[in-house]
């Protein structure tokens, strides 16, 4: 089945300590985001690839990067998390900018 | 600046009740999105709404787009637990590629 997958699900990190999300996609969709989920919260838009262009939402801090090497994979960078990136982290695809976007199971970051 | 407008954001209803959950947007959209959230989960398509009038039917949930009105209801018919979960409604931004989503509403079902 044509699938969003997200690694790891569950992800325990340091205050400070750099961690890395993982997206892959057999959809073979152009776009792949990363949204920021906070409990209670609606998911909030971080960034977006369209195939090798990188669109970032203006108030996403610099903390956060993303790296997509080809098609089917996307990578959520946290170079230095805070208390308050503790979250759930969705990533979606679409086959072009204005279609139905598709959520991986998402990846619960904790920071100690 | 797009806003969307999800009421009411929590509601506790009997099974087998009726009930609509209403979403409202304040800028022009001709897409909107419902989708499903259960707790610790990720978001599931619910439903695509593409053109004013629009209405769709999925077992006991129907979502409808009304775009000069700016609302979108979500409407259950003879609630059952099952259906305990947070819906989100979602509008593409003016961007064309971002959804801008709701605050959702938790909805809980009991016997």
């Amino acid at each position: 089945d044509a699938m969003v997958i997200q690694n790891p699900r569950y992800q325990v990190t340091q205050f400070g300590k750099p961690v890395t999300l993982s997206c892959s996609q057999t959809l073979n969709h152009n776009v792949m985001y990363w949204y920021q989920q906070k409990s209670s919260q609606a998911p909030k838009l971080l960034f977006h690839y369209y195939d090798k262009d990188f669109n970032n939402e203006a108030d996403t801090p610099d903390n956060f990067q993303s790296r997509r090497p080809n098609t089917s994979f996307c990578f959520l960078d946290i170079r230095s998390p805070g208390l308050g990136d503790a979250a759930m982290y969705l990533c979606a695809t679409s086959l072009v900018l204005d279609n139905e976007q598709f959520f991986g199971p998402g990846t619960r970051l904790t920071v100690l | 600046e797009l806003k969307v407008e999800q009421n009411p954001l929590f509601l506790s209803m009997q099974e087998g009740k009726n009930y609509t959950i209403y979403c409202n947007y304040s800028t022009t959209s001709d897409r909107l999105y419902w989708y499903r959230q259960d707790p610790g989960k990720s978001l599931e398509s619910l439903f695509v709404l593409l053109s004013n009038g629009a209405v769709k039917q999925e077992g006991r949930l129907m979502a409808s787009l009304d775009t000069k009105a700016r609302l979108s209801t979500l409407h259950i018919t003879a609630a059952v637990h099952d259906l305990s979960a947070t819906y989100f409604c979602a509008v593409d931004s003016n961007s064309g590629y971002a959804l801008n989503f709701g605050k959702g509403t938790s909805l809980l079902v009991t016997p």
